[in-house]
């Protein structure tokens, strides 16, 4: 199963984009990178997903390296609802996620 | 938006006891995960389910947990006989294919073994 490292930690001003960074180094061709959010202790919120190229959808982008190394979750504008934990997954076959301790990200006023 | 649901969002329970925790999945999912969280520790994965039977299971589900699907809309985690370390969030998730699909959360239920 491939691993993922992200910061432990990180703020970002609320109104300003919050570039969160994820490493994969050992990605395999087939894997997708997902993103999940987890506010307080509610279920994991799915947020992009993406295999190769850069993803977009109404809560965020997904910027993938060439080689698939790594990737940024970007949030173009941050509010103080998305202080969460950020995970950065990346898919195995059969569906399972494994979560790791994630990036928790403060949104400041 | 279709969202999965889950009861009862809290239970306390006695060492020993059996609990059964619901969850109804997303209505044209098919297939049906549950993950666990213990206070302050990361989100672990339990079990998938598609087609009627378990398709993974981790070291964690042992022989005192079972899943079924017993009327085509419930997806259920039974614990026989809860254990202390059992005290947890369980989360119930379902997604439409495997591998490249979206799992989608429940909101949990905190279980308490005292």
């Amino acid at each position: 199963d491939a691993k993922t490292t992200q910061p432990t930690s990180m703020d970002c001003a609320e109104g300003r984009a919050a570039n969160l960074p994820c490493n994969h180094s050992t990605i395999s061709g087939n894997e997708y990178v997902y993103w999940y959010r987890q506010i307080h202790s509610q279920g994991p919120q799915y947020i992009i997903h993406g295999l190769k190229n850069n993803e977009t959808n109404e809560m965020a982008s997904l910027i993938i390296t060439e080689d698939r190394k790594s990737s940024t979750l970007i949030l173009p504008h941050a509010t103080l609802r998305d202080t969460a934990v950020y995970y950065c997954i990346v898919s195995l076959w059969g569906g399972k996620l494994i979560f790791g301790q994630g990036t928790e990200l403060s949104v400041k006023p | 938006e279709p969202e999965v649901t889950q009861t009862p969002s809290h239970q306390v329970t006695q060492m020993g006891q059996e609990v059964i925790l619901r969850c109804v999945p997303i209505s044209n999912h098919l297939y049906f995960y549950w993950y666990r969280q213990i206070l302050g520790q990361k989100v672990e994965f339990l079990v998938s389910f598609y087609n009627n039977e378990i398709s993974e299971k981790s070291e964690i589900f042992d022989d005192q947990f079972s899943v079924e699907r017993p009327d085509g809309s419930n997806f259920t985690l039974k614990i026989r006989s809860t254990k202390l370390e059992d005290s947890a969030m369980y989360f119930c998730a379902s997604g439409i294919k495997v591998n490249q699909e979206t799992q989608y959360f429940g909101p949990g239920t905190r279980l308490l073994v005292l």
